[in-house]
Order: C-alpha cells, then sequence, then structure tokens
C-alpha cells in the first residue's frame, strides 16, 4: 500500500488570500486525483494530475481558481486561490491504487477554513 | 457513471451482523461496485469490489444479483470502531480512474 501526507493538515485563512496544499506518496504513482469534502457532505472529484501533463478539471472546477502542480511522480500541490467562505472544505489527494484492483489510497486530508 | 443511491443512515448493536444496500439501476455492463469506508478526518478506505455473485475478505463481504441493479455490503459481528460512512460507487475496476462517490450511509454502531 502507498502512504501519503498532506501538508499543511488544517489552515485558518482570510478570504481573498490563497493556500497551498501538499500530497506526499511514499511510492512512484502516474494517477494523483484531488477531492474536496464540504462539511457533512460527500466527497467531489476537483481535478485528475498525471506527471507531464496540464490537470484535467472537473465540471465547475476551473484551473485559475484551483490550480495544479505535478512536478514527479510522489508530489503534487492544490492551490486554493482567492478564497472566500465558500471554499470552507477538507480538501484530499489521493492515489491510484498499487494493490488490489478497484482500490484507491486516499490522504489524511487538509481542513480549510476561511474567514 | 451510473449513478448510486444508499439509505442515509443506520445504527446496529454491536455484535449483530450489518447489511447496507446500494441501488445502482443504470449500471453498465463494465462496470464494477466498489465500497469505501470514511471515519471522521480520516480520507476513504478501500473495503472491497466485485462484479457479480459475491465476494468475501477479511473485513466484508459483498452480494451482488445477477441483474447487478443492487449490491449489499454485509458486515459480520460489528463493534464500535465500525461507526463510520459507507460509500457504495461504480465505475471501473482500476484504481487509476476517478471515482464517482454519492451519498453515502452513515452507520452507527450502539454497544
Amino acid at each position: 500500500s502507498a502512504v501519503i501526507s498532506q501538508k499543511p493538515s488544517r489552515d485558518i485563512c482570510q478570504r481573498g488570500t490563497s493556500l497551498t496544499i501538499q500530497c506526499q506518496v511514499d511510492s512512484q504513482v502516474t494517477m494523483m486525483f484531488w477531492y474536496r469534502q464540504q462539511p457533512g457532505q460527500s466527497l467531489t472529484l476537483i481535478a485528475t494530475a498525471n506527471q507531464g501533463s496540464e490537470a484535467t478539471y472537473e465540471s465547475g472546477f476551473v484551473i485559475d481558481k484551483f490550480p495544479i502542480s505535478r512536478p514527479n511522480l510522489t508530489f503534487s500541490t492544490l492551490t486554493v486561490s482567492n478564497m472566500s467562505p465558500e471554499d470552507s472544505s477538507i480538501y484530499l489527494c489521493s492515489v491510484e491504487g498499487l494493490g488490489r484492483m478497484g482500490e484507491q489510497y486516499f490522504g489524511p486530508g487538509t481542513r480549510l477554513t476561511v474567514t | 457513471l451510473a449513478k448510486t443511491t444508499q439509505p442515509i443512515s443506520m445504527d446496529s448493536y454491536e455484535g449483530q451482523e450489518v447489511n447496507i444496500t446500494c441501488s445502482h439501476n443504470n449500471i453498465a455492463t463494465n462496470d464494477y461496485i466498489t465500497w469505501y469506508q470514511q471515519f471522521p478526518s480520516q480520507g476513504p478506505r478501500f473495503i472491497i469490489q466485485g462484479y457479480k455473485t459475491k465476494v468475501t475478505n477479511e473485513v466484508a463481504s459483498l452480494f451482488i444479483p445477477a441483474d447487478r441493479k443492487s449490491s449489499t455490503l454485509s458486515l459480520p459481528r460489528v463493534s464500535l470502531s465500525d461507526t463510520a460512512v459507507y460509500y457504495c460507487l461504480v465505475g471501473g475496476a482500476f484504481g487509476n480512474e476517478k471515482l464517482t462517490f454519492g451519498t453515502g450511509t452513515r452507520l452507527t454502531i450502539i454497544p
């Protein structure tokens, strides 16, 4: 299995600022995913990030708001730009499974509060 | 992607067997059914995946009828530590594909 860490684990930010969330994996993986989970809600996919190519964004998410970097096979960042209180959520990264078919591994998440 | 429908919440006593049913009427021929578990303040964790009939692993069983329009996750002899949200997903078989999460079922185990 893969071990995923995220930094920061939580943060409180002022509206209008930006926050960059880091996702580090202990194995090389091709596919990485970024999700958002609003309070008490399910997970929503933001984008898919492959190394060496631009991220693919889901409907309702745009690169200007959520720029993503994927500089190598073990690391990715998600930036939440020009934040508003509506961006208060948990942001999670996940990677393709390296063991059982159909399995993805998720990071612990970054809890973001925008005031 | 096929939409899934699950009960919003369920309660069960410790030591009981818990069955959570998921409806996926529009499942495609090449879709698999996957279940994830999420504890508070953690990311989801893979439980089990199946295509048809029955699949069993060390933590759960998955029952899928012949028409594949529903599936049932079975947790044997639950304990308090099984209190979590359980998500049923329908889609590709491989972990390198994007996942579409439904509302999930919040399972509460009562001592």
